[in-house]
């Protein structure tokens, strides 16, 4: 079955340190993004990408890295300059055509211990 | 920038209809989305707009009025499942940014 997958489910980083979320999907979407969700807020934009080696700055880039070398896979790096990291990270896909709606990863916890 | 208003949360009963009202102020309108989601888990995908009226799936249906910045989403014959946050998003600009609301969570009571 097509799907999006996030790695890992939680996890727990030290301050200081840079970590890594993985995300991968197979949909063959064009489009890939990162949201991040924090409580009474809304789901807010990282980064996204429309097309392989190509990506924008969303409303909250600061503090975060991602990549697009291949059309599956859209890893966010979350560095040490990101001051409040704790959140439930997102990530998402579409086609970049038509009306329909974001498929959504099962979403990657992060906490800063 | 853009604004998108949805009630906090809700309470209905089993078996009721609860309609759950988002409104929104955006340039560039492109589209309404709703999704699902429950505590802890990643949003699914319910509906989409961007021509005025009803559009109806099921137990579910979704309204746009795009000259009033409004659009709800209206749950039927509720069961206990459907107990989860209703997020409102909005899509609009040249490279497709969707901007999400805040979410109303709702419970649903026996």
């Amino acid at each position: 079955d097509g799907g999006i997958t996030q790695s890992p489910k939680y996890l727990f980083r030290k301050e200081g340190q840079n970590v890594t979320l993985s995300c991968e999907q197979n949909l063959n979407h064009d489009a890939m993004y990162w949201y991040r969700q924090d409580p009474g807020q809304g789901l807010r934009l990282i980064y996204y990408s429309q097309i392989v080696n190509d990506f924008q700055k969303g409303d909250i880039a600061e503090g975060y890295s991602v990549s697009r070398e291949k059309k599956e896979s859209f890893p966010l790096t979350v560095t040490s300059a990101q001051k409040n990291p704790t959140a439930f990270y997102l990530c998402a896909s579409r086609m970049d055509r038509g009306q329909d709606g974001y498929t959504f990863g099962s979403g990657t916890r992060l906490t800063v211990v | 920038g853009q604004n998108i208003d949805q009630p906090t949360e809700m309470t209905a009963t089993e078996g009721a209809i609860v309609q759950i009202n988002c409104t929104y102020q955006t340039s560039g309108f492109n589209g309404l989305f709703w999704y699902q989601q429950h505590a802890g888990e990643a949003p699914t995908f319910l509906s989409y707009n961007v021509l005025d009226g009803l559009e109806e799936k099921g137990r579910f249906s979704s309204f746009l009025s795009r000259s009033k910045g409004y659009s709800y989403l209206l749950l039927k014959e509720l069961q206990m499942k459907d107990s989860a946050s209703y997020l409102c998003a909005v899509r609009s600009g040249g490279y497709q940014k969707v901007t999400f609301g805040t979410g109303t969570k709702l419970q649903v009571i026996p």
